[in-house]
């Protein structure tokens, strides 16, 4: 069974502009939810979506959003991108969502700002 | 004050030695407690998660231990390889599906 796929791998992307980024989950799992990972504040829990609904949001801006599609694919998108974005974003998938079943995370993407 | 506490923050231990990981929490409701391994350059892995309920859960070579009256977790490896050179985080998943995040210890196992 094919993991959960991330693209792309890295990113440069310039301040101001927007970014989106692409999370495939294992086949037949229907939720996707989205990371973020800094030195500093380690993981940190963004989104997530079960069958097309965002069921669960952390705390982050209004910049960062997100949407699923019918096949259970992800999209995360961050609008007006600012130096503090610069971070590697995991995606990971499970059956059931974030409640008790084991998360499957992807590789990530190395988003840089400058 | 961080909700989800590890230690140590680092660890160099000799091939084939034991050690143990901690993981102290301070936010409720709780539902689940969770360890997974970073290796440089890619996602975690999930490899325990126990519920109130459970007070040990074994995969392979690595135990968990919950103690839900003192918020405390440990993850105990035995015999350790250097392929367990890896970030150890620790997660405290809430009722309501929420997730917060140790900010993980980072094991160095050297031959």
């Amino acid at each position: 069974k094919a993991g959960v796929t991330q693209t792309p791998r890295y990113l440069i992307k310039t301040r101001g502009q927007q970014v989106t980024l692409s999370c495939s989950p294992i086949s037949g799992h229907r939720s996707v939810s989205w990371y973020q990972q800094t030195p500093g504040q380690g993981l940190q829990f963004l989104f997530e979506y079960f069958s097309e609904t965002q069921r669960n949001k952390g705390n982050f801006p209004g910049r960062f959003s997100g949407r699923q599609f019918s096949n259970s694919r992800s999209e995360m998108n961050v609008s007006t991108l600012e130096l503090g974005d610069s971070a590697l974003y995991l995606c990971a998938s499970s059956l059931s969502g974030t409640g008790n079943s084991p998360l499957h995370f992807g590789n990530g993407t190395r988003l840089t700002v400058t | 004050k961080n909700q989800v506490e590890q230690s140590p923050q680092s660890l160099i231990i000799l091939e084939g030695k034991n050690c143990t990981l901690q993981c102290n929490y301070t936010v409720s409701p709780f539902s689940n407690l969770r360890w997974y391994k970073q290796d440089t350059g890619r996602g975690p892995v999930s490899l325990t998660i126990m519920t109130f309920s459970e007070n040990t859960k074994s995969n392979g070579r690595y135990t968990a231990t919950l103690d839900a009256d003192t918020k405390q977790s440990s993850l105990h490896i035995t015999a350790s390889q250097l392929s367990d050179s890896a970030s150890y985080i620790c997660v405290w998943g809430g009722s309501q599906g929420n997730l917060i995040f140790g900010k993980g210890t980072k094991l160095s196992v050297k031959p």
